[in-house]
């Protein structure tokens, strides 16, 4: 298997302009998470899916954030209007439900906006 | 909310010492536990993971432990190479809820 999938790698836009980054997940993968990592706040959890269901979205900042997952392949997580303080590294995960089952990161999507 | 912490932030250590990296964290009722390494500009990797009713992991040089009662994980790594220089980090699972908490991560160099 290729692992999780993710793309663009980087993306640099201005503010105000709609970002859109893709996911793809480990095939077979019940759980998707997304995730933003940045120096001052490490590692969060923005939003998670079981089996292309939003389960809990409670770490997603604010509205301009939406995430869709509209079959068990491939998932988006957009944002618009973008700030600079979006600017961010974001993953994207997937995992097997159960709890010997390990979380498989994707090489991440690093985004500026300028 | 479960509250993750790993002490210290940096840790530089000589090549072939032997070294932990500690993981605590608040809720003992967890899901499981899982340690990962991040190399500069790069995704998480993951190395180890223990489920909530074990009590370590071993692969290689590296040795995982968990201690529920205290709140504890610990990374034992063995004979350490400059290529184990990297930032580990551990995620606590949360019981019935599969959210995963990470901690900010431990920065280790290896030196030569």
């Amino acid at each position: 298997d290729a692992g999780v999938i993710q793309s663009p790698r980087h993306e640099v836009t201005e503010m105000g302009q709609e970002v859109t980054l893709r996911c793809k997940p480990i095939s077979g993968h019940d759980y998707l998470f997304w995730y933003r990592q940045t120096m001052m706040r490490g590692l969060e959890l923005l939003i998670y899916f079981n089996n292309n269901v939003p389960i809990d979205d409670s770490g997603m900042p604010e509205d301009r954030f939406s995430a869709k997952m509209p079959n068990a392949s491939f998932s988006t997580l957009k944002i618009q209007p973008s700030e600079p303080r979006d600017s961010a590294v974001y993953f994207c995960a997937s995992r097997i439900a159960g709890p010997g089952h390990e979380q498989f990161f994707g090489p991440g999507t690093r985004l500026t906006v300028l | 909310k479960q509250e993750v912490t790993q002490i210290p932030a940096a840790l530089s250590v000589p090549e072939g010492e032997n070294l932990v990296l500690n993981c605590s964290f608040t809720d003992s009722a967890i899901y499981n536990l899982q340690w990962f390494r991040q190399d500069p500009g790069k995704g998480l990797t993951s190395l180890l993971l223990i489920q909530s009713s074990q009590r370590e992991q071993t692969s290689g040089r590296l040795n995982a432990s968990l201690d529920k009662s205290s709140g504890r994980s610990t990374l034992y790594i063995a004979a350490s190479q400059p290529g184990d220089s990297a930032t580990y980090l551990c995620a606590a699972g949360e019981y019935n809820f599969n959210k995963f908490y990470f901690g900010s991560g431990t920065k280790l160099n290896v030196k030569p």
